[in-house]
């Protein structure tokens, strides 16, 4: 199975600021199916970014996602006070699909 | 509206059995991938089991294969997970998940806890 591995595991920020996620995968993703979710405390998780670039519906354009083959990147400009959550990389190019172990963006 | 609710999550013994539902609106769960997707307390999140928009593929995690079984019911327009030979560490909230094959609609979940 392909092994998803997220850096940092924490991230401490201030509103205003950049934030950058890796996600670092054992094997080619392939056709570079790479997801990005965003889960708030208490709540689901919420898809943010497919085909490692694509925004979802209705996401902020403050988010980006780019990178292909095994390694990808989740660029959060300008972090907003709802921003602060933790972000899971998940693949779903090859069974089975696999989930990384989070970052956690916090308030600095 | 896409919606996709759980149910039935319960406490339950080791060794024992519990099927989770899955009814969803809005779309058509035949013509999707759908997921079961989990998480420990205060962990991250677990793939459990997947199947395509054909039917023609079912995925599981290594943890949980020849214990659970996914099944879709097309006219009732829903999903199942039947768990079976539960163990302490399949206690979870378990979420339903539409996929595109990209997973873009989460249920709330449905709480399961394993504990004699």
């Amino acid at each position: 199975e392909i092994v998803l591995t997220q850096s940092p595991g924490t991230l401490s920020l201030s509103p205003g600021e950049r934030a950058t996620l890796s996600c670092r995968a054992s094997q080619s993703v392939n056709n570079n199916n790479l997801a990005w979710h965003q889960q708030k405390p208490g709540q689901a998780p919420r898809l943010l970014i497919s085909g490692a670039s694509k925004r979802a519906t209705g996401i902020p354009d403050r988010f980006s996602g780019s990178g292909s083959g095994t390694d990808f990147t989740l660029t959060i400009d300008r972090l907003e006070p709802e921003d602060f959550a933790v972000y899971y990389c998940q693949q779903y190019g090859r069974p089975p699909w696999t989930f990384g172990q989070g970052t956690r963006v916090e308030v600095k | 509206q896409v919606q996709v609710v759980e149910s039935g999550g319960g406490l339950v013994k080791p060794g024992g059995s519990l099927r989770l539902s899955c009814a969803a609106s809005g779309f058509t769960v035949s013509d999707s991938y759908m997921a079961w997707i989990r998480q420990a307390p205060g962990k991250g999140l677990e793939f459990v089991s997947y199947i395509n928009s054909g039917g023609t593929y079912i995925g599981y995690a290594d943890s949980v294969r020849g214990r659970f079984t996914l099944s879709r019911d097309s006219a009732k327009n829903s999903l199942s997970l039947q768990m079976n030979s539960l163990r302490a560490e399949d206690t979870a909230l378990y979420y339903c998940v539409r996929g595109r094959p990209e997973l873009d609609y989460w249920g709330q979940g449905t709480m399961v806890t394993v504990s004699s």
